[in-house]
């Protein structure tokens, strides 16, 4: 399996732009987790998905930002109006239940800029 | 609130030497430890992990120990080496799952 896919690996925006990230899981996975990795927070979970319905999304900062998973291989983080300070990098990973207790595949991430 | 802290953002140590990662938590619901390890520009990959029943856990040169009534858990390499060098996070899980911040370990030739 290629593992988990994000794409763009990086994107630089300015303040007040729509920007969207992009996650493909691993086949066969059923959860499916987005993170943001601050220097100051370290990985923080936004929202966790399970059989591609949001389950937890307490972590999401704002209204600002929104996460859909459509289907079982993809699924998007928006954050719209972007702002300076949503700069960081997001992380999409992936498991096979939840019973390996946080044993997730990454992604390579993507490293966002907002100007 | 961090509920998991690293308090050390960096660590050096010499090729060969014990490299010492620590962590604490402040939810005594937690029960299960992860430990993952990033290099740059990848995801973290996941190292080790320990139930919080056991109070250690080993895997070649990598144990991970586990102190409940202090709420703190440590990541011990023995022999380090170079390809080491990386930032460890380490992770607990309860009904949600938090991480650290991270530590940049270096492992000096």
């Amino acid at each position: 399996d290629a593992g988990v896919i994000q794409s763009p690996r990086h994107e630089v925006t300015e303040m007040g732009q729509e920007v969207t990230l992009r996650c493909k899981p691993i086949s066969g996975h059923d959860y499916l987790f987005w993170y943001r990795q601050t220097m100051m927070r370290g990985l923080e979970l936004l929202i966790y998905f399970n059989n591609n319905v949001p389950i937890d999304d307490s972590g999401m900062p704002e209204d600002r930002f929104s996460a859909k998973m459509p289907n079982a291989s993809f699924s998007t983080l928006k954050i719209q109006p972007s702002e300076p300070r949503d700069s960081a990098v997001y992380f999409c990973a992936s498991s096979r239940g939840l019973a390996n207790r946080g044993y997730q595949y990454f992604g390579a991430g993507t490293r966002l800029s907002v100007l | 609130d961090q509920q998991v802290k690293q308090n050390s953002p960096s660590l050096s140590v010499q090729e060969g030497r014990i490299s010492i990662l620590n962590c604490d938590y402040t939810n005594s619901m937690f029960d299960y430890f992860l430990w993952y390890k990033k290099y740059p520009a990848e995801g973290p990959t996941f190292l080790i992990s320990i139930s919080s029943i056991k109070d250690k856990n080993e895997d070649g040169r990598f144990t991970v120990f586990l102190n409940k009534s202090a709420k703190h858990l440590s990541l011990h390499i023995v022999p380090s080496q170079p390809g080491d060098s990386a930032v460890y996070f380490c992770a607990a899980s309860g009904n949600q799952f938090y991480f650290g911040t991270g530590t940049s370990l270096t492992v000096i030739p």
